[in-house]
């Protein structure tokens, strides 16, 4: 089966620790991305990625890292600068280019207290 | 900039109605336009998109979209909706000169009741 994994589905963590989330994509897609969902809000673009070893800052990147040294995967690290990181994640991936629709993973809802 | 608006937070129909989900756009280039669904705890599933041609899309579950330039729209409609529609819906937009990012609207709630 192709699609988008993301792991884990649910993840609890105390303030003041990083946390990073994985996302794996078997699609053979270039570019993937990370969206923050919270109730009313839609989906804020945390970062994207085009192309292997590069990457760009989306609308909120601010308290996140990402790293895209492979081509499947492009997981992204909460940090303990993200001031109210309790959210809906999301990854997702599309055949590099603008007229591509993007395919998502599950999701992995992070509650940190 | 390119920004997307769903003016309403809630739509509810009755099963075997039609069934309308309002989106509008501002891009300042040529807009590539998408329609997203989203079932609880789930992740997005693509359900169709405007490129160019037509302005009538049609997508996947019996959904169709249509693009009306001179309004800036791109509303989803259903001819008879089914309980199972109910979901979130989310309208997308790309600039065609801005390869990488779409941004997409706060979505709106659909509830079909039988």
């Amino acid at each position: 089966d192709g699609g988008i994994t993301q792991s884990p589905k649910y993840l609890f963590r105390k303030e003041g620790q990083n946390v990073t989330l994985s996302c794996e994509q078997n699609l053979n897609h270039d570019a993937m991305y990370w969206y923050r969902q919270d109730p009313g809000q839609g989906l804020r673009l945390i970062y994207y990625s085009q192309i292997v070893n590069d990457f760009q800052k989306g609308d909120i990147a601010e308290g996140y890292s990402v790293s895209r040294e492979k081509k499947e995967s492009f997981p992204l690290t909460v940090t303990s600068a993200q001031k109210n990181p309790t959210a809906f994640y999301l990854c997702a991936s599309s055949i590099s280019g603008s007229p591509h629709e993007q395919y998502f993973g599950p999701g992995t809802r992070l509650t940190v207290t | 900039a390119q920004s997307v608006a769903q003016p309403e937070d809630q739509v509810n129909v009755a099963e075997g109605n039609p069934l309308t989900v309002k989106c509008t756009y501002s891009v300042s280039g040529n807009p590539y336009l998408f329609w997203y669904v989203q079932y609880p705890n789930r992740g997005l599933q693509f359900l169709l998109k405007y490129i160019t041609g037509d302005n009538l899309v049609k997508g996947s579950y019996g959904f169709e979209a249509e693009f009306n330039k001179s309004q800036t729209s791109f509303h989803l409609k259903k001819p008879s909706a089914l309980v199972s529609d109910s979901a979130l819906y989310f309208c997308a937009v790309r600039d065609g000169a801005n390869a990488g990012k779409s941004t997409f609207g706060d979505g709106t709630t659909l509830t079909v009741k039988p």
